[in-house]
């Protein structure tokens, strides 16, 4: 069936610091892929998407490249802020004709001062 | 500001208590979905519900009951659960079910404690 693989996290960066967390899938078809977050006490809010391969959602300073070669859908930004610290969901839809979510185990971001 | 809203966002409950949990949106949407999520596993979908039909059922116990009077509001009637159902529950919804680039809104979530 379909899947998300995160990387494991606790992730603890420096602010400024490079961002890379790390999202591979499994799917039949064509899925679109998603990134959501979620700052503590709150629920999932959209980050970004790409629905076709090749495609670059961005967001706030991330960004997340749709590669179908590699099944990937990586999350980077470029220089981090404190304010970034929360739980990052790698997720898939679509692969069947729906909009069923299927989600990553969620990365944990912490960015210290 | 969310579009989504849950209430309570917090719920303390014995295993013989009867509760619900509600969700609201403002969205003008036509799918509304439960989600739980418990500590390090993946987001769990639990129903689907598109034009206040259920069309998704994944498994879930029969102590948890949903129902949707109407395609703005959800409802998660909750009786006799163990405490291993204590997690944070999540509503959204989304335009369509079906609409794989559909975006889903989410709301804040309850917390809930079964003692």
């Amino acid at each position: 069936g379909d899947s998300v693989t995160q990387m494991e996290g606790p992730v603890t960066l420096s602010e400024e610091a490079f961002l890379t967390i790390n999202c591979t899938y499994t799917a039949t078809g064509y899925p679109s892929l998603f990134w959501y977050v979620q700052y503590p006490g709150e629920g999932l809010q959209l980050l970004l998407k790409a629905t076709k391969a090749d495609d670059k959602g961005s967001n706030k300073g991330f960004e997340a490249t749709y590669r179908k070669e590699t099944t990937s859908f990586h999350l980077e930004k470029g220089s981090v802020q404190v304010s970034d610290s929360a739980v990052y969901f790698c997720a898939l839809s679509g692969s069947g004709n729906t909009g069923k979510l299927i989600f990553g185990q969620g990365t944990t971001l912490q960015v210290k001062p | 500001e969310t579009g989504v809203t849950q209430t309570p966002r917090h719920l303390v409950m014995g295993m013989t208590n009867k509760k619900s949990l509600k969700c609201e949106q403002h969205l003008g949407h036509n799918a509304m979905y439960w989600y739980k999520q418990s500590a390090k596993k993946p987001l769990e979908l639990m129903f689907v519900y598109s034009l206040e039909e259920r069309v998704e059922n994944n498994s879930v116990p029969s102590r948890f009951s949903p129902e949707c009077p109407n395609s703005s509001h959800l409802f998660l009637h909750l009786h006799t659960l163990q405490p291993e159902d204590s997690a944070l529950y999540l509503c959204a919804s989304s335009q369509d079910d079906s609409a794989a680039t559909d975006t889903q809104y989410f709301g804040p979530g309850t917390r809930l404690t079964v003692l």
